[in-house]
């Protein structure tokens, strides 16, 4: 069964730190691999997309890397700031867009 | 701008009032698709379509009906809504080989 996990499911570190939020996926065969990120009662917003020939993709403080042979992507945020305190989901595609499975996330706590 | 809409943003309804959700995109994106997110069971895939004409189950579509008659539109039904479907249901579309771009979220209780 395909299945996707992020642990931990809720952290809360001090602002400046540099932090990584983990998730593993259970079949290795994924065309791509995304990170989001969700603010209480709102939608889902895009973070970084890793096509499954990448190993990692960057985007401000934010670095995405994506490890097929062990099952495993980690979302590193450095600096952390208060404002990136959300829920982190991982979300796996394993069929172009069509079969999509999403970890059930990690609450990211920044503290002042 | 290129957005998801979804509409309504919230309903609250009674068991077994035929109701639709509707979601627009204006990316002409192929792919659609329709999730629930429940506390603690994340997000799941409840049907998506591949273009116009072209849906196919996801993991959990008991209950629902969805349709692409436009290639921007997805509506989902819920032909008899049960409160086993409170939750909040999110609208997705891509190019089914970018990045997924998802709606702000339809908050429905079914008493």
């Amino acid at each position: 069964k395909q299945e996707v996990t992020q642990i931990p499911a809720a952290l809360s570190v001090p602002e400046g730190e540099n932090l990584v939020l983990n998730c593993s996926f259970t079949d290795s065969a994924i065309y791509n691999l995304q990170w989001f990120r969700q603010d209480p009662g709102k939608g889902l917003t895009s973070l970084l997309l890793i096509q499954s020939s990448q190993r990692e993709q960057t985007s401000g403080r934010l670095n995405a890397s994506l490890d097929k042979s062990s099952g495993r992507s980690t979302l590193y945020i450095a600096a952390s700031q208060p404002g990136d305190s959300a829920t982190y989901l991982c979300a796996v595609d394993y069929s172009s867009a069509s079969k999509i499975i999403f970890g059930s996330g990690t609450r990211l706590s920044i503290r002042p | 701008e290129a957005q998801v809409t979804q509409n309504p943003r919230y309903l609250i309804t009674v068991t077994g009032k035929k109701l639709t959700v509707t979601c627009s995109q204006n990316m002409n994106h192929e792919y659609m698709s329709w999730y629930r997110q429940d506390p603690g069971l994340g997000l799941r895939q409840i049907y998506y379509s591949m273009n116009v004409e072209v849906t196919d189950k996801g993991d959990v579509p008991e209950g629902y009906k969805v349709s692409r008659k436009e290639k921007r539109n997805f509506p989902l039904i819920l032909e008899s809504p049960s409160p086993n479907q409170t939750s909040l249901y999110f609208c997705a579309s891509s190019t089914g080989v970018d990045t997924q771009y998802f709606g702000p979220g339809t908050r429905l209780t079914v008493l």
